[in-house]
């Protein structure tokens, strides 16, 4: 099966930049998924890794390194609205189309 | 169009009693799936539809479980004689297809609680 770890909890200031970082074991590496779930909300789309390297969309990016089962999710100008929990998420080969997820970390933004 | 539905949004059953959730996915997605979130709890896989077929039922929790897919498109979860560990919110997805590369939109989710 597969192993997922995030923090369960951070706390960053308005403005600042933020690192949540989520470690994984696996077999059949096929993807790492970021996904932002506000409280009571459907889970959204944030980003996409398969390579090793960074992907920047807007304010997020995204690391990813596959040799060390390791990728961080990197916010940054923070705002109110980014406190929410994000979620890892990660897709085997040979596994359907499953993702399995992490617990989440849920991320507070303070002013 | 619009996004993944669900429905109900929330439902309150009594222990033994079978609940029958329902998804409708984005128009076009061929692949759909479900998933649950106990509270504060990450999401756990239960079974995926690649148009009709579920090729992997090994999620589903118990022999209790059941989901089908018709026509291509609308999803319906059926829970038989719930159980209080049941309670949970059940989140369905779609992508286009079952390719590494698709993304999952998520629906609101179905809350259940078994009382």
């Amino acid at each position: 099966g597969q192993n997922i770890d995030q923090p369960t909890e951070m706390t960053a200031t308005e403005g600042a930049i933020v690192q949540i970082n989520c470690t994984y074991q696996t077999s059949g590496f096929n993807g790492l998924f970021w996904y932002q779930q506000h409280a009571g909300e459907a889970p959204t789309f944030l980003s996409y890794n398969v390579l090793d390297g960074l992907e920047e969309k807007g304010r997020f990016s995204s690391f990813l390194s596959r040799s060390k089962g390791y990728s961080y999710l990197l916010l940054k100008e923070l705002q109110m609205k980014d406190s929410a929990s994000y979620l890892c998420a990660v897709r085997v080969l040979n596994a359907g189309n499953m993702l399995t997820f992490g617990g989440g970390t849920r991320l507070m933004v303070k002013p | 169009g619009a996004g993944v539905s669900q429905s109900p949004s929330n439902k309150v059953t009594e222990k033994g009693k079978d609940v029958e959730l329902r998804c409708d996915p984005i128009s076009g997605h061929t692949a759909l799936y479900w998933y649950r979130q106990s509270l504060g709890q990450g999401l756990e896989f239960l079974i995926y539809f690649q148009g009709n077929s579920a090729p992997d039922k090994s999620g589903l929790p118990s022999d209790r479980f059941s989901a089908e897919r018709t026509g291509g498109s609308v999803s319906t979860l059926t829970i038989q004689r719930t159980q209080q560990e049941d309670s949970a919110v059940y989140l369905c997805a779609s992508s286009l297809a079952a390719a590494s590369t698709d993304e999952q939109y998520f629906g609101p989710g179905t809350r259940l609680t078994v009382t």
